[in-house]
């Protein structure tokens, strides 16, 4: 079985501030690890991913991940937020072998000026 | 470019009625996927489907049909059995039934019961 958690629905920084969050899975073999993005309105859209092989992931727009095993942690962080990163982020997980992706519950980033 | 075309964007349902929301992709992905999505309970599956003519029922299949008569087309339709279709579905597509490449998304149709 497979799941994910998304700590925290919601979520505030201050433009320029680190942006950092967390999703945390459970999995019991392997898992390959997922990070999307929605704007209002909008379909999902991928950020980034970890299959194998470098644990720490660069996406789009800036963002990163990192897949630390031992804590079964796939956090996302940017260095420095902007405005336009105000959007909802959702992480999800995928063991592969014909089982369907397993999405959280979503983390809406909001960026204050 | 490739991608997923979902229409209409915005569709109003009577009571009663049945609507057909529309999902097409010229990716050439063999798996396609529905989903509902409603505010603070992100993303159910609904129905999913791996290879023509072939489809499974996913989380909240109840009051929904699907067919896959086309490798590019999921049509989905929301019958009056369904007795709270007020939300935003999103069709997704992967290239293979495994998911590890992820998904591509479409834009969205937002439902609305009047």
């Amino acid at each position: 079985a497979q799941s994910v958690t998304q700590l925290g629905s919601h979520v505030s920084v201050s433009e320029g501030a680190l942006v950092l969050l967390r999703c945390n899975y459970s999995s019991s073999v392997p898992p390959y690890l997922f990070w999307y993005v929605q704007y209002p309105n909008q379909g999902l859209q991928l950020l980034l991913k970890y299959t194998t092989g470098a644990t720490l992931v660069k996406g789009i727009n800036g963002f990163e991940a990192e897949f630390k095993k031992s804590e079964t942690s796939f956090h996302l962080t940017k260095p420095s937020a902007h405005m336009s990163d105000a959007a909802e982020y959702f992480c999800a997980v995928c063991t592969g072998g014909y089982q369907k992706v397993t999405f959280g519950t979503g983390t809406k980033l909001q960026v204050i000026p | 470019d490739g991608g997923i075309t979902q229409s209409p964007k915005y569709l109003f349902r009577k009571e009663g009625q049945n609507v057909t929301l529309s999902c097409e992709q010229n990716l050439n992905h063999d798996a396609m996927y529905w989903y509902r999505q409603d505010p603070g309970q992100g993303l159910r599956l609904i129905y999913y489907s791996q290879i023509v003519n072939d489809f499974q029922k996913g989380d909240i299949a109840e009051g929904y049909s699907v067919s896959r008569e086309k490798k590019e087309s999921f049509p989905l339709t929301v019958t009056s059995a369904q007795k709270n279709p007020t939300a935003f579905y999103l069709c997704a597509s992967s290239p293979d039934r495994t998911g590890i490449f992820g998904y591509t998304f479409g834009s969205g149709t937002r439902l609305t019961v009047v």
